[in-house]
């Protein structure tokens, strides 16, 4: 089984230009999350897609960027126009379950690197 | 405010040496407690998940102990081996919210 797949693995871009980020999530995994890591900081959240839908986007910084999960399966992040502090990781993670509880598991991608100069 | 701390920050220990690192939260109403490991340049990778009625896990050479009244959890690592070198996070998840993520211990071995 595939595990979770981000592309690109590393884009370095200038201030001002966009760049998007996609993921595919483990196949049958109704959960998506986007994650961020800043450097020397802990992993952030960001948002939670159940299937199509946004379920919690309460960790998106500002309108710059922008999540979507159409059809359900892979997402994408776009950060336009991007700033020097959206450099980081970016990690997306999939799971079967995300009730109340939450305790199923959760899988990583290897994270994508933004380098924004 | 729904908060992670780790501790140390980083530590060095000699391979085939046990280690213990330490996890505090702040997490209500509490609903699992996971540790990942993650190397260099690489996605996370789940070790153990705890609830609340569980206090000790083992994976391996990892077990994961968790005192929910005290809000803590440990990860200690048996044996150390060169692979081990990584970052370990701890994870807590309220229920109903997003998971919490601690700043990670920064485990190096050497030979």
């Amino acid at each position: 089984e595939a595990g979770v797949t981000q592309f690109p693995s590393h884009s370095v871009i200038e201030k001002g230009q966009t760049v998007t980020l996609r993921c595919d999530p483990i196949s049958g995994h109704d959960n998506l999350y986007w994650y961020r890591r800043v450097m020397g900081k802990e992993i952030k959240f960001l948002l939670h897609f159940v299937k199509e839908s946004k379920q919690d986007e309460s960790g998106m910084p500002n309108n710059r960027f922008l999540a979507e999960r159409t059809g359900g399966t892979y997402s994408t992040l776009k950060v336009q126009p991007a700033e020097l502090e959206d450099s980081g990781v970016y990690f997306c993670a999939s799971s079967r379950d995300a009730g109340q509880l939450g305790t199923g598991e959760l899988f990583f991608g290897e994270g994508s690197r933004l380098t924004v100069l | 405010k729904n908060q992670v701390e780790q501790s140390p920050q980083s530590l060095i220990i000699l391979e085939g040496k046990n280690c213990t690192l330490q996890c505090n939260y702040t997490v209500s109403p509490f609903s699992n407690l996971r540790w990942y490991k993650q190397d260099t340049g690489r996605g996370p990778v789940s070790l153990t998940i705890m609830t609340f009625s569980e206090n000790t896990k083992s994976n391996g050479r990892y077990t994961a102990t968790l005192d929910a009244d005290t809000k803590q959890s440990s990860l200690h690592i048996t044996a150390s081996q060169l692979s081990d070198s990584a970052s370990y996070i701890c994870v807590v998840r309220a229920i109903g919210q997003n998971f919490v993520f601690g700043p990670g211990t920064r485990l190096s071995v050497l030979p």
